[in-house]
C-alpha cells in the first residue's frame, strides 16, 4: 500500500503567519487529498489535487504536488486560532475491488493568538 | 456536518462486554469504511464495503465484527474487547467510482471507545 508521510509532525505557529506541512509518498498515485482534524473529531476533506496539477488553492489554502519528487505541500496563508488541528494527507490506492485512501501520522497544527 | 453520523459518540465497556457501533451516511455513497484511530499512530483502516459487499478486512481481530445491511448503514459490533483496543473509531463513506479516480471520503465525528 501507499502511504503518505507528514512532515513537520507538529508546528506551532502565531496568528498571521503562514503554515506549511509536506507530504511524502511512495508510488504513482492519480490523486492525493489533504484532510483536516479537530481534536477528537472525524477528518474533514479540504482539498484534492489531481496528478496533472501542480497548484490548486481553496480560500486561504494551496496545495502543490510535485510528482516527480513524489512531495506535496500544504499551505494555510494568514493562520488563525480555529486553524488549529491536525492536517493528514491522503493517497488512494487499489484494495480488492475498491479504492481506498492510506493516511499518514498527520501534522498538528496550533495557532497561537 | 458531514451527513455521516455515528452512535454512540463515547463508550465504555468492560471486556466480556458485547456491543454495536453504528454509522448512517445520507450521502448516497455507496461505499462505507471502519477506520481506528489509536492515540500516535497512523489512522488504520479496517473494513471496506462497496455495494454491500466486504471488500477489505485487513487483518482485523475476529472480536470486531462489521455489518452491512444496506448502502446507509454500517455498524461495527464489538465482543470481548481488549483494554488496546480502546481508540477512536471513525465510520467514512464516499462514492466509489468505477474508474477508481476521485473518492474523497466523509467522515462521521467518530465513537470514543474506552474498554477496561
Amino acid at each position: 500500500s501507499q502511504q503518505g508521510e507528514e512532515d513537520p509532525q507538529a508546528l506551532s505557529i502565531q496568528e498571521g503567519e503562514n503554515a506549511t506541512m509536506n507530504c511524502s509518498y511512495k508510488t504513482s498515485i492519480n490523486n492525493l487529498q489533504w484532510y483536516r482534524q479537530n481534536s477528537g473529531r472525524g477528518l474533514v476533506h479540504l482539498i484534492l489535487i489531481r496528478s496533472n496539477e501542480r497548484e490548486k488553492h481553496s480560500g486561504r489554502l494551496r496545495v502543490t504536488l510535485d510528482t516527480s519528487k513524489k512531495s506535496s505541500s500544504l499551505l494555510i496563508t494568514a493562520s488563525r486560532a480555529a486553524d488549529t488541528a491536525s492536517y493528514f494527507c491522503a493517497t488512494p490506492y487499489s484494495g480488492a475491488g475498491s479504492y481506498q485512501l492510506t493516511f499518514g501520522k498527520g501534522t498538528k497544527l496550533s495557532v497561537i493568538p | 456536518e458531514t451527513g455521516v453520523t455515528q452512535t454512540p459518540r463515547h463508550l465504555v465497556m468492560g471486556m466480556t462486554n458485547k456491543k454495536s457501533l453504528k454509522c448512517e451516511q445520507h450521502l448516497g455513497h455507496n461505499a462505507m469504511y471502519w477506520y481506528k484511530q489509536s492515540a500516535k499512530k497512523p489512522l488504520e483502516l479496517m473494513f471496506v464495503y462497496n455495494f454491500k459487499e466486504q471488500t477489505e478486512n485487513n487483518s482485523v481481530p475476529s472480536r470486531f465484527s462489521p455489518e452491512c445491511p444496506n448502502s446507509s448503514h454500517l455498524f461495527l459490533h464489538l465482543h470481548t474487547l481488549q483494554p488496546e483496543d480502546s481508540a477512536l473509531y471513525l465510520c467514512a463513506s464516499s462514492q466509489d467510482r468505477s474508474s477508481g479516480t476521485y473518492n474523497e471520503q466523509f467522515f462521521g465525528p467518530g465513537t470514543r471507545l474506552t474498554v477496561l
